[in-house]
């Protein structure tokens, strides 16, 4: 079985700031593991994704995630939020193949001007 | 725009009406997926079609029914529902194949409201 946990339903930080969205997981197998973001009243859009290789991934939008085996972690930052990143941010993991996504609760992210 | 469209954007119906909602994506996929996202609960994965055959259906009660024609098109067959029923209905798809780990790809939603 697969869970994500994210850790933090609301996160706030001021424009400028770091930003760290937290997520941890557990999986039997090997993960792959996904951030997604919703903007209000739309769908999810990838923001990045890790599969196999380097660690360190870079998406959309200057953020970036890391793959941390030793942690079951997956955490996702940004060095510099702006006002445009205010969204709901999930964290999924799926074994692979034709196989649904498993999401965490969400973290709605706040700009403060 | 993901290349994923669903209709229509908004529905409200009675519990004794029937309805569908339609998903189409034009990306080339060969998977789609149904998700459920209510304002309590994480997102949940509804149903899995993989080469136009339903491969998982996560214990949804019979009052959904989905359809997958072609690689094109999923339906979302709706009758009898209950008020809980309202949610947010998304849809993906995604490439499966030797690659694994594919991203999946979601469509805008369709917010269905059950009076």
């Amino acid at each position: 079985a697969q869970s994500v946990t994210q850790l933090g339903s609301h996160v706030s930080v001021s424009e400028g700031a770091l930003v760290l969205l937290r997520c941890n997981y557990s999986s039997s197998v090997p993960p792959y593991l996904f951030w997604y973001v919703q903007y209000p009243n739309q769908g999810l859009q990838l923001l990045l994704k890790y599969t196999t290789g380097a660690t360190l991934v870079k998406g959309i939008n200057g953020f970036e995630a890391e793959f941390k085996k030793s942690e079951t972690s997956f955490h996702l930052t940004k060095p510099s939020a702006h006002m445009s990143d205010a969204a709901e941010y999930f964290c999924a993991v799926r074994r692979g193949g034709a196989d649904g996504l498993t999401f965490g609760k969400g973290t709605h992210l706040i700009i403060q001007p | 725009e993901t290349g994923v469209t669903q209709t229509p954007r908004h529905l409200v119906m009675g519990m004794t009406n029937k309805k569908s909602l339609k998903c189409e994506q034009h990306l080339g996929h060969n998977a789609m997926y149904w998700y459920k996202q209510s304002a309590k609960k994480p997102l949940e994965l509804m149903f899995v079609y993989s080469l136009e055959e339903r491969v998982e259906n996560n214990s949804v009660p019979s009052r959904f029914s989905p359809e997958c024609p072609n690689s094109s098109h999923l339906f979302l067959h709706l009758h009898t529902l209950q008020p809980e029923d309202s949610a947010l209905y998304l849809c993906a798809s995604s490439q499966e194949g030797t690659l694994a780990g594919e991203a999946q790809f979601f469509g805008p939603g369709t917010r269905l409201t059950v009076l």
